[in-house]
Order: structure tokens, then sequence, then C-alpha cells
């Protein structure tokens, strides 16, 4: 079955950057682009890019732009989304999601959750 | 850049119950890239309805969704238990928009 693995909890000083991981199974890699998505506590979910698989394409999130970078190894069949130049606002679980090729998401990482504190 | 607004904020319904949530958008969105999540505290979002009105695997089919142009439906026919969640429309154009949510309260 489908199964989108993330990295374990991080806790990080404003400043430092951070690098999540999603590791993927159960489907042909190549096939499906990769979302990030993020929740603040209490928050909705905010959009954060994507990587298509097949020539490793990027789009990201205006707002976040120039702080955030999305990767892939498809040897590892495995999804990064790094973050840098954190704040406090950062603090949020994030998400990683694969694209369902129908514009969707339709398979959800458990969440990471990311605390930038001094 | 499209804003996606959902109403009400809140649902406050009982088993049973059918609920209607709404789901307006700043400017026209295509059928195809109209979808509905749910989620559950401490999980993450779960794939319902994709282009408007498609179920994804596995959705019962209380679950409905329709609308065109800027308005746009999620209906659950007959809220069971695990129903009570908080529900999000998003379109899909080049990126992702999230609406801002609808918590379904029993």
């Amino acid at each position: 079955q489908v199964k989108l693995v993330q990295s374990g909890a991080e806790v990080k000083k404003p400043g430092a950057s951070v690098k999540i991981s999603c590791k993927a199974s159960g489907y042909s890699f190549n096939l499906y682009a990769i979302h990030w998505v993020r929740q603040a506590p209490g928050q909705g979910l905010e959009w954060l890019g994507w990587i298509s698989m097949g020539n490793g394409d990027t789009k990201y999130s205006q707002k976040l732009q120039g702080r955030v970078t999305i990767t892939r190894d498809t040897s590892a069949s495995t999804v990064y989304l790094d973050l840098s130049r954190l704040r406090p606002g950062d603090s949020a679980v994030y998400f990683c999601s694969r694209d369902s090729n129908t514009k969707a998401v339709d398979y959800w990482g458990q969440g990471t959750l990311v605390t930038v504190s001094s | 850049e499209i804003v996606l607004t959902q109403s009400p904020g809140t649902l406050s319904l009982s088993p049973g119950d059918r609920a209607t949530l709404s789901c307006r958008a700043s400017r026209n969105v295509a059928s195809p890239y109209l979808a509905w999540s749910q989620q559950k505290p401490g999980q993450a979002p779960r794939l319902l309805i994709y282009g408007t009105s498609s179920r994804a695997t596995g959705i019962p089919d209380r679950f409905s969704g329709s609308g065109s142009g800027t308005d746009f439906t999620l209906t659950i026919s007959r809220l069971e238990p695990e129903d009570f969640a908080v529900y999000y429309c998003h379109e899909y154009d080049s990126s992702l928009t999230f609406g801002g949510g609808t918590k379904v309260e029993t």
C-alpha cells in the first residue's frame, strides 16, 4: 500500500535551518509529484511547494520563496524539505503529500513537528 | 492569487443529520481543480472528493461534492460519529490553495 513516512520532530533556534525527509513506498515513485504542506498549531493548511519526480522541477509558495528548497533522491524514493532562516512563526507540523495526478493530493505522511524557539 | 472562503466556520449537528459545507472562490475554478479533504485531530488530512464530485478511493457514498464556477458544496447525507472533523476545500492549478476549513462538531 502507498506509504509516506516522514522523519522525526525537530527543535531549532531562530535563524537555523531544518531538513525534513519523506520516504515513499508502495507505488512507482517516479510517476507522482510530492507536495509539502504545513499547519501551524490550531490553524489551517498552507501549501509550501512541490517537486516533480521525473525531472525534478519545483514550484514554491511565493511567501516562502528564497527560504524553501525541495529536493529528491530517486534512488532512495525520498523527498526532502529544507527551510532556512527559521522564525518562531515557522513552528508547525509539516506534511508531505502525493500528487494524485487528478489535481488533488491523495496520500499524506504522518507529519513532522518543527518547533522554532530560542 | 485565488482565495477560498469556507462557510460556516463551525457547523453544530447531530449524528444522522445532513451537513452542507460551502466553499466560495475569489475567481472561477475549473471543475477538475476543486477537491475536499477531511482532517481529524492529530491526523493528516484525507482526500474525500476530487474533480468537484468524484469520490476518492474508499470514501463512502454519503459524501458528495457539487458546484461550478465560484461556488462549491460538500454534502454529507447522514452524519456518522466518525464524520465529526474539519473539512477543507482546495484548488489545484499550478499550486495548491486551501480554504480556511469548516469544523463539523456535535
